[in-house]
């Protein structure tokens, strides 16, 4: 257990209509990440952050914005929700200094649907 | 940039029977491998990693993975598998920053 919180864990919204979700980590780690998870597309890297206000794109970042003002938070922002967002979203953490090389720590998850 | 293939999007297998689930990656820089299992409705949690040294790695689980350079390979292997072991799995590969690059999952079923 690495400490990660994410909220809300489940949400229906409504298309056109902002959405963030937010990730709260207890342990002080540097860097955090989000994923999305679809059927047959694995995880796939929307952001990532490797420290406060240094956040950078993954290869699925279109549509999404997020921000890191506190090493504890790492917020994701739907600005303006699309069915094709529908998914399950996940946050990460690096354990370690460096990032590179180690484990990559999850959180619970959280179900958003665009209706 | 890197990938990473896993060749059985679906494995079925008898309860106390081995099973072998493949991926391989392809990267134009050295990477750290990684599996990870997932559970219905819950996060991935890590099964084992490959950094570096030997090419066997041992797991939680009873798991174990070998790591093959020339063929990009980092298969994961367990002798005799349980019901409790049916779950999704994924291969993972990293590179600078703790970016992760996942396969597409294989999902094992264990049937008694």
């Amino acid at each position: 257990d690495a400490g990660i919180t994410q909220s809300p864990r489940h949400k229906v919204t409504e298309t056109g209509t902002p959405v963030t979700l937010r990730c709260h980590q207890t342990e002080n780690h540097r860097y955090m990440y989000w994923y999305r998870q679809d059927p047959g597309h694995g995880l796939r890297l929307i952001h990532y952050s490797y420290g406060v206000k240094d956040t950078d794109k993954g290869e699925v970042s279109d549509g999404y914005s997020v921000s890191r003002s506190k090493t504890e938070d790492f917020l994701l922002t739907l600005e303006s929700a699309t069915s094709s967002q529908t998914s399950v979203y996940f946050c990460a953490i690096a354990a370690g200094i460096q990032g590179s090389g180690n484990t990559i720590y999850f959180g619970e998850g959280s179900w958003l649907t665009v209706v | 940039a890197q990938s990473v293939t896993q060749l059985d999007s679906q494995v079925p297998v008898f309860e106390e029977a081995p099973v072998e689930l493949r991926c391989n990656y392809s990267s134009s820089v050295s990477v750290y491998l990684f599996w990870y299992v997932q559970y219905p409705n819950q996060g991935l949690q890590l099964l084992l990693k490959y950094l570096s040294g030997s090419t066997l790695v041992k797991g939680i689980n009873g798991f174990e993975a070998e790591f093959n350079k020339s063929q990009t390979s980092f298969h994961l292997r367990k002798p005799s598998v349980h019901i409790s072991d049916t779950a999704e799995y994924f291969c993972a590969v990293q590179t600078n920053a703790g970016k992760s690059t996942f396969g597409d999952g294989t999902t094992l079923t264990v049937k008694p």
